[in-house]
């Protein structure tokens, strides 16, 4: 089973600012299928980035993913008022399917 | 509009069986794999395991081998995700979605809050 750690746990932030978030595999994923969700208090996951670095449909460009291998990075350009969420990795290139902890993104 | 409808939320008590639905509609349900999810109150996402409705071919993570049921009919375009016994640790919402043409979930279900309790 390939372990995702995400760091950091929580990030307070402001609206406008950028934000990086990391999400580590204990082994290498498979042809870098590793997504990446974004979920806000009662509502269900919503997909964002897929095979590592391609924005799923209807996700603004200000939402980027980059990585290979072990170590994936979600990028959003510029904090909107929206985006205070948390968000899940996910690496689906091998069975058992993982996902991360989840960083928490909060208002500062 | 592609989109999965999870049935309603449900309080069981241990030991009691439960079935919960997802039902699919606006794509080719037979095409896509559909997953289950579980999230334990305040905590992540935990994949229970996933289903190809054209088959029925099931996969299921380690952590829930033997301990829940997948299945689907594909006639009415439904997945489910059935306990035989529950536990009040089964106590969690719920998430259906669906892959993409890898297994990344692309559209998901509301969720369906179970609760156990004595």
């Amino acid at each position: 089973e390939i372990v995702l750690t995400q760091s950091p746990g929580t990030l307070p932030l402001s609206p406008g600012e950028r934000v990086t978030l990391s999400c580590r595999a204990g082994q290498s994923v498979s042809s870098n299928y590793l997504a990446w969700y974004q979920q806000k208090p009662g509502q269900a996951p919503r997909l964002l980035i897929y095979g590592a670095s391609n924005r799923a449909t209807g996700i603004p460009d200000r939402f980027s993913g980059s990585g290979s291998g072990t170590d994936f990075t979600l990028t959003i350009s510029r904090l909107e008022p929206e985006d205070f969420a948390v968000y899940y990795c996910q690496q689906y290139g091998s069975s058992p399917l993982t996902f991360g902890g989840g960083t928490k993104v909060e208002i500062k | 509009e592609v989109q999965l409808v999870q049935s309603g939320a449900e309080v069981k008590k241990p030991g009691e069986s439960l079935k919960i639905s997802c039902k699919g509609s606006g794509y080719s349900f037979t095409t896509y794999w559909i997953g289950w999810v579980r999230q334990m109150p305040g905590k992540g996402l935990e994949w229970m395991g996933i289903i190809y409705p054209g088959d029925s071919e099931t996969r299921y993570s380690p952590s829930f081998q033997g301990q829940v049921t997948i299945s689907a009919d594909k006639s009415i375009s439904t997945a489910y995700l059935q306990w035989n016994s529950l536990k009040a640790s089964d106590t969690a919402m719920y998430y259906c979605a669906k892959t993409r043409s890898s297994w990344a979930f692309d559209i998901w279900g509301q969720g369906t809050m179970v609760t156990v309790s004595s």
